[in-house]
């Protein structure tokens, strides 16, 4: 079974501030994907990302795919409050239509005013 | 913005009996998924389904537990005989094609709670 490690695991920043939240695998996915999960809600899809090195820009959000499809990393610019919430990377196992996404723990994070 | 819908949001059952949660995915959407997420820890793959008949399970996914789409919308998870260890937040999923691109919708969940 692949597994995802996500670092860190908590991150506290001030408002303004920039950061990188990183996933990392020995293995190799078809495509990976970021949700945001605010508590007790579902997961809710940011991105995906599918070939190596391809790099995609959602406002003050950017995320890159590893060259290799191992690790992806999410790079969020001047963080706001309205960012604070639980990021999670999932790559998907096998790629098709099976959904086997491999979920990783997540990284809290909080944005301070 | 199209939504995957579940009900009940919240559900307490007793150890051994059966529990049927809903889902009503987005309604161009052809492919379904269960996944739960234990308080505290990852969200996990349960079940993925497609043309009426599973695609791919998990180790989670034994005898327990069944999937159907009895309707032309509705999608449902039924787990025969719960454990205490079946709480979770159960999230069903839904994608219009293949997933892997396109990324999937995901509902609000249902918390089940065993007692």
């Amino acid at each position: 079974t692949q597994l995802l490690e996500q670092s860190p695991q908590f991150l506290s920043i001030q408002e303004g501030e920039n950061l990188t939240v990183y996933c990392n695998s020995s293995s190799v996915f078809s495509s990976l994907q970021w949700y945001r999960q605010e508590p007790g809600e579902g997961p809710v899809l940011l991105v995906t990302v599918v070939t190596g090195g391809e790099v995609k820009k959602l406002k003050r959000l950017t995320f890159q795919f590893g060259d290799a499809r191992k690790d992806s990393s999410l790079h969020i610019t001047a963080a706001q409050p309205g960012d604070t919430g639980l990021y999670l990377c999932a790559g998907d196992e096998y790629g098709g239509s099976q959904g086997n996404l491999i979920f990783g723990k997540g990284t809290k994070l909080s944005v301070k005013p | 913005e199209p939504e995957v819908t579940q009900t009940p949001s919240h559900q307490v059952t007793q150890m051994g009996q059966e529990v049927i949660l809903r889902c009503v995915p987005i309604s161009n959407h052809l492919y379904f998924y269960w996944y739960r997420q234990i308080l505290g820890q990852k969200v996990e793959f349960l079940v993925s389904f497609y043309n009426n008949e599973i695609s791919e399970k998990s180790e989670i996914f034994d005898d327990q537990f069944s999937v159907e789409r009895p309707d032309g919308s509705n999608f449902t998870l039924k787990i025969r005989s719960t454990k205490l260890e079946d709480s979770a937040m159960y999230f069903c999923a839904s994608s219009v094609t293949d997933g892997t691109v396109t990324g999937y919708t995901f509902g609000s969940g249902t918390r089940l709670t065993v007692v």
